[in-house]
C-alpha cells in the first residue's frame, strides 16, 4: 500500500526567504512523485515530478525537489519565496504511469509575508 | 488547445436531487479520473477511466456513477445527492506521467 504525508499543514514566510515544504512517502514499488500547486478556486498545476531518473528535479517557478530513497522524502524547496506564491501545494504519489493508484497527500498551504 | 473543462462551474443541489458533472478534454488523453476535494483531506479518487467505454471504481465511489462514451467526455453523475456529497470536484486527465486538471465544479447539497 502506498501513502502520503505532508508534515506541515501550513507554512508562513517573508518574501524573499526561502521555502521548505516537506513531504514524506511510502510505496511497495518504485513510484512516480510529484508536487502540484492549487491557487485559491482554481484547479491543480503540475510543479514537477520525479520518474526514477535524476533525483534532483527541477520544475515551474524556481520549484525543485529532491528525491531520497533511504529518507522516503520527497521535500520541495525554493531559493526566494515571492508573493505569487502562496497557493496550497500537494504532494502526490502513484505507482506506474497510469494514475488510478495516484495518492495526494493532504496539501500544504504556504503564506507569503511582505 | 482547451485542456481539460469542467461544466457547471457551481451547483447547488437539494437532497435527493439528481445531476451530471460533464468533464471534457481535447489532448487525446486515454485516462481520465473525477476526485473530490474536501477541507483537510486533499484529493480522492471517486472513479476513473482507462479509455472509451471502460469506467472502474476509486477510493470513494458510493453514491457516484460515471460514463464515458466518447474518448473525450467523462460524465460523472450523482443518482440521489446527499449533503456529504457537498465538495469541490476536479476531473484530470492524462496520457503518460502527471494528470492535468481541470478548473473544478463546486457543488453544495443542502
Amino acid at each position: 500500500a502506498q501513502s502520503v504525508t505532508q508534515l506541515d499543514s501550513h507554512v508562513s514566510v517573508s518574501e524573499g526567504t526561502p521555502v521548505l515544504l516537506r513531504c514524506n512517502y511510502s510505496s511497495s514499488y518504485s513510484p512516480s512523485l510529484f508536487w502540484y500547486v492549487q491557487h485559491p478556486n482554481k484547479g491543480l498545476q503540475l510543479l514537477l515530478k520525479y520518474t526514477s531518473a535524476a533525483t534532483l528535479v527541477k520544475g515551474i517557478n524556481g520549484f525543485e525537489a529532491e528525491f531520497k530513497k533511504s529518507e522516503t522524502s520527497f521535500h520541495l524547496t525554493k531559493p526566494s519565496a515571492h508573493m505569487s506564491d502562496a497557493a496550497e501545494y500537494f504532494c502526490v504519489v502513484s505507482e506506474g504511469s497510469r494514475g488510478f493508484k495516484t495518492i495526494f497527500g493532504a496539501g500544504t498551504r504556504l503564506f507569503v509575508k511582505a | 488547445n482547451a485542456g481539460v473543462t469542467q461544466t457547471p462551474k457551481f451547483r447547488v443541489l437539494k437532497t435527493g436531487q439528481s445531476m451530471t458533472l460533464l468533464c471534457a478534454q481535447d489532448m487525446n488523453h486515454e485516462y481520465m479520473y473525477w476526485y473530490r476535494q474536501d477541507p483537510g483531506m486533499g484529493l480522492r479518487l471517486i472513479h476513473y477511466s482507462v479509455g472509451e467505454g471502460t469506467t472502474a471504481k476509486g477510493e470513494v465511489p458510493d453514491g457516484y456513477n460515471v460514463s464515458r462514451l466518447k474518448k473525450q467526455n467523462f460524465l460523472l453523475g450523482l443518482e440521489s445527492a446527499a449533503p456529504s456529497q457537498t465538495s469541490v470536484y476536479f476531473c484530470a486527465s492524462s496520457y503518460g506521467v502527471g494528470q492535468y486538471f481541470g478548473p473544478g465544479t463546486r457543488l453544495t447539497v443542502t
